[in-house]
């Protein structure tokens, strides 16, 4: 099926470091999601964007919808250990007769990890 | 709030024995859900889309004999893998959608299924 370009695969950070990871596509897209996973659970939401170009907050993390609405990326700021886990960006298409717009589309996922 | 609650969370059962997995919604209605199965390492591969009500709508290579899905009401759905084998050890995780539109999904926290 479909997936989205994620990128990077995974980082190692030392704690207080940012970071940035995004989600490209070819297929315009009318929402982004951002989940986290902890090992042995489920995506839990962090944002979620509904507009081109929207920029949302959440703590220290910044997550925006592209412009082009191909394209979002992720970022978190001052790293802390407890930021370790898979990270995946998440995205609706618009709707049309062979799309059903309620699937999500995935990325891969980006692995952190945090040296504290 | 929006929770979804999965359970079992763990379960081992010999091959040949069939498993029911149950999603429910605690604080909203839910027409749809979505059930994935998740390999290690890897994201999220949608199984089927839940639809209160009616039949549910399997993704291509999915067995819908294999994997028996039922929503009977708007808080509960179930997920059954018939006769398991070895072969389908995996990570299933269902979510659910909080509402019509654009809306994100909402995960339980999986429920991972050894078969011996």
């Amino acid at each position: 099926g479909q997936q989205l370009n994620q990128s990077p695969q995974s980082m190692f950070i030392q704690e207080g470091e940012d970071v940035s990871m995004n989600c490209t596509s070819s297929s315009i897209f009318n929402t982004w999601l951002w989940y986290k996973q902890d090992p042995g659970e489920g995506p839990v939401l962090l944002i979620a964007l509904y507009k081109a170009g929207e920029l949302t907050s959440n703590g220290r993390l910044t997550a925006q919808f592209g412009i082009t609405r191909k394209d979002s990326f992720l970022n978190i700021s001052a790293s802390i250990p407890s930021d370790v886990g898979i990270y995946f960006c998440a995205g609706q298409l618009h709707p049309t007769q062979e799309v059903d717009n309620r699937k999500l589309i995935w990325g891969l996922g980006t692995s952190l990890a945090v040296n504290p | 709030g929006a929770v979804v609650s999965q359970h079992p969370s763990w379960v081992i059962c010999k091959s040949g024995t069939s498993v029911k997995i149950e999603c429910r919604s605690l604080d909203f209605q839910a027409t749809t859900m979505f059930w994935y199965r998740q390999f290690p390492k890897q994201s999220l591969m949608l199984m089927a889309t839940s639809n209160e009500g009616s039949k549910a709508t399997y993704e291509q290579g999915v067995e819908k004999d294999k994997f028996l899905i039922n929503h009977a009401s708007l808080t509960l759905s179930t997920l059954t893998v018939t006769s398991a084998h070895p072969e389908d050890s995996s990570f299933y995780i269902c979510s659910a959608l909080k509402g019509t539109g654009y809306q994100p999904q909402h995960f339980g926290d999986g429920t991972r299924l050894s078969i011996l």
